[in-house]
């Protein structure tokens, strides 16, 4: 079974443009989650998506955003970049939630 | 919300000795906890987890404990071997799709030859 992935895996932006990023989950998996890793405040849950609704966030602004199609793969979108959003982006499978969830390699975003 | 603390944040252990890694949670109705693994380069990796239910589980050579009075969960690696050398993270949850994962800050573990 092909496992989680995630592109661009490596990304370059400057201050003020957006970003989209894009996950495809396992397969079967319905929900899928956001996390950004900084080497300050490490992983942190940004929001998930479960059967095309956001069913929870985390305490980010609402410069991100997401959004989750109908064969469950899912597209996240940070606006008006500042340099503090360089980070890992990490996108996260699942059947249901936070149980048993897995993870796909990552997009390392830059801001410049 | 929940926070989770993690200790150590560096661990540095002789190949072939055990390793433990320790997690404190704070909301009392957090029901899960995993243990990812991360190496460089690369995204976290689920090595185990555990439900609130139980309060032990083991896998060949990891173990993890839950002690749900105290909040407290640890992670257990015996006869460590090299390519155990990685980042750990513990997390905890409320499950039900509640919420998302909350993580410790990590432990380096480093297996010395």
């Amino acid at each position: 079974k092909a496992g989680v992935t995630q592109t661009p895996r490596y990304l370059i932006k400057t201050r003020g443009q957006q970003v989209t990023l894009s996950c495809s989950p396992i397969s079967g998996h319905r929900s899928v989650s956001w996390y950004q890793q900084t080497p300050g405040q490490g992983l942190q849950f940004l929001f998930e998506y479960f059967s095309e609704t956001q069913r929870n966030k985390g305490n980010f602004p609402g410069r991100f955003s997401g959004r989750q199609f109908s064969n469950s793969r899912s597209e996240m979108n940070v606006s008006t970049l500042e340099l503090g959003d360089s980070a890992l982006y990490l996108c996260a499978s699942s059947f249901n939630g936070p149980d048993t969830q897995y993870f796909g390699p990552g997009t390392r975003l830059t801001v410049l | 919300g929940e926070n989770v603390e993690q200790h150590p944040s560096t661990l540095s252990v002789q190949e072939g000795d055990s390793a433990v890694i320790k997690c404190t949670y704070s909301d009392s109705a957090s029901n899960y906890f995993p243990w990812y693994k991360q190496e460089l380069g690369k995204g976290p990796q689920l090595i185990i987890d555990i439900r609130s239910n139980v309060g032990e589980k083991k896998d060949q050579r990891i173990a993890v404990t839950l002690n749900k009075t105290a909040k407290h969960f640890s992670l257990h690696i015996t006869e460590t071997q090299p390519e155990d050398s990685a980042v750990y993270f513990c997390a905890a949850s409320g499950g039900g799709g509640a919420d998302g994962l909350t993580f410790g800050k990590g432990t380096h573990l480093i297996i010395q030859p």
